[in-house]
């Protein structure tokens, strides 16, 4: 079965700091695999996925993710943190069985706090 | 949120009632997609349609129905028999097919309290 697990509940950091925030999968086969953002009460925000290729993946707001086969991670990561950066996390891996379709398995959120 | 909306933001039920959860798509897109959000459970999906007049179960199914007359339109009622509704629901949308790499769009969302 196709998953991911985000092991932390809540990142902090301070505005100007890189950030990361982490991602393992279990994918049998090639992953195709999403990070989405979501702020209080919205839906969730596309930012980035991999599918192929490079495995360092730049997507919106100046965020990027690395793709690393041997770890089985796809990290979240930001060279200098904003307060507006604060949100929820989710990452994403696209199931491919006939239970779900072809819909989305998602990691439980990493919540995270940028301080001024 | 992009093409995707969802109606009404907020939602209070009484218990024993059902209630139906708007989802509409100006995107084209064939597959569209229930999830149900629970604090620090992440996103579960409830159902999906990879085509008009096709659904299927996901994972959570018991207590939801949902109807895919218009490629547009995804609606998702809430019965009387789901035990534990409230939560906070998401729609969404992509082109579908097997080896779909394409994004998966969402909603805003829908907050449903039963009372």
């Amino acid at each position: 079965a196709q998953s991911v697990a985000q092991p932390e509940d809540q990142v902090n950091v301070a505005e100007g700091n890189p950030l990361t925030v982490k991602c393992t999968y279990s994918v049998s086969g090639n992953p195709y695999l999403f990070w989405y953002v979501q702020y209080p009460n919205r839906g969730l925000q596309f930012l980035l996925k991999y599918i192929t290729g490079d495995n360092l993946v730049k997507g919106s707001y100046g965020f990027e993710a690395e793709f690393n086969k041997s770890q089985t991670s796809f990290h979240l990561k930001k060279p200098s943190a904003l307060v507006s950066d604060s949100a929820l996390y989710f990452c994403a891996v696209r199931v491919t069985n006939s239970n779900s379709g072809y819909a989305l398995n998602f990691g439980k959120g990493t919540s995270l706090l940028v301080t001024p | 949120d992009g093409g995707i909306t969802q109606s009404p933001k907020y939602l209070f039920r009484k218990e024993g009632q059902n209630v139906t959860l708007s989802c509409e798509q100006n995107l084209n897109h064939d597959a569209m997609y229930w999830y149900r959000q629970d604090p620090g459970q992440g996103l579960r999906l409830i159902y999906y349609s990879q085509i008009v007049n096709d659904f299927q179960k996901g994972d959570i199914a018991e207590g939801y129905s949902v109807s895919r007359e218009k490629k547009e339109s995804f609606p998702l009622t809430v019965t009387s028999a789901q035990k534990n509704p409230t939560a906070f629901y998401l729609c969404a949308s992509d082109t579908g097919g097997r080896w779909s790499t394409d994004t998966q769009y969402f909603g805003p969302g829908t907050r449903l309290t039963v009372l």
